[in-house]
């Protein structure tokens, strides 16, 4: 039940990508195309961003895309915008209908 | 509007419990299975509990088990998470979150959080 691994921070400049990565075991991340992604601002509600590894809940732009290959996952933001500054984190089914997030990355818009 | 509201939480000892509540309101409450998610200061998310639709299944991780207890009550709407032997780690914000039903794995509704303190 160890927390997944993020980077700590990403930036880009504005129209750039960028991509966060979320490093898992065997046991969630690599066992299962059950990660999602959530983004949040301080004081707010987390706001799921995509679903199953690629798929975007509707309403979600997108500028964000999902990928995995074995133990880790990753997010990517296309075309950065000033509203993307936030902080991500991934999460894994890990089976037995227990969850584990990530770390978290805070993502700055230079 | 879909919604989900927490509350109970406040300032608590060391041992002490609280309980918090969430009250649902816009969607189908009792087809949802339901989940608490804390977020201590500067700290990450954290997963706390699973609640099945009828009540009967509960998970949590390791750091809560035996002593955080969640339930649920379709008729009123509302989820529940009975925290005892408090410690100053449980200090956190704690989120209610609907298991989507739509979008596998996701956590896709939100309450805004209520702030639990442990200190003496």
């Amino acid at each position: 039940q160890s927390a997944l691994t993020q980077p700590a921070s990403v930036s880009g400049s504005p129209g750039q990508s960028i991509t966060i990565s979320c490093t898992g075991t065997s046991s969630d991340v690599g066992s299962y195309n059950l990660v999602s992604w959530y983004q949040h601002h301080p004081g707010k509600a987390p706001k799921l961003m995509i679903y199953e590894v690629s798929k975007w809940p509707s309403g979600v732009s997108n500028r964000f895309s999902g990928s995995k290959s074995g133990n880790t996952a990753s997010l990517t933001i296309s075309g950065l915008q000033a509203e993307d500054e936030a902080t991500y984190y991934c999460c894994s089914y890990a089976g037995g209908n227990t969850y584990v997030f990530g770390t978290g990355t805070e993502v700055s818009v230079l | 509007e879909v919604q989900l509201v927490e509350s109970g939480g406040g300032l608590v000892q060391p041992g002490g419990s609280l309980r918090l509540s969430c009250a649902a309101s816009g969607f189908s409450f009792s087809n949802y299975v339901m989940n608490w998610v804390r977020q201590a200061p500067g700290k990450g998310l954290e997963w706390v509990s699973y609640i099945s639709i009828s009540g009967s299944t509960k998970y949590y991780p390791d750091s809560v088990k035996g002593r955080f207890t969640v339930s649920r009550d379709n008729a009123k709407n509302s989820l529940y998470l009975q925290m005892n032997s408090l410690r100053d780690e449980d200090t956190a914000v704690y989120f209610c979150a609907r298991l989507s039903g739509t979008y596998g794995g996701g956590f896709d509704i939100w309450g805004q959080g209520s702030m639990v303190t442990v200190s003496s």
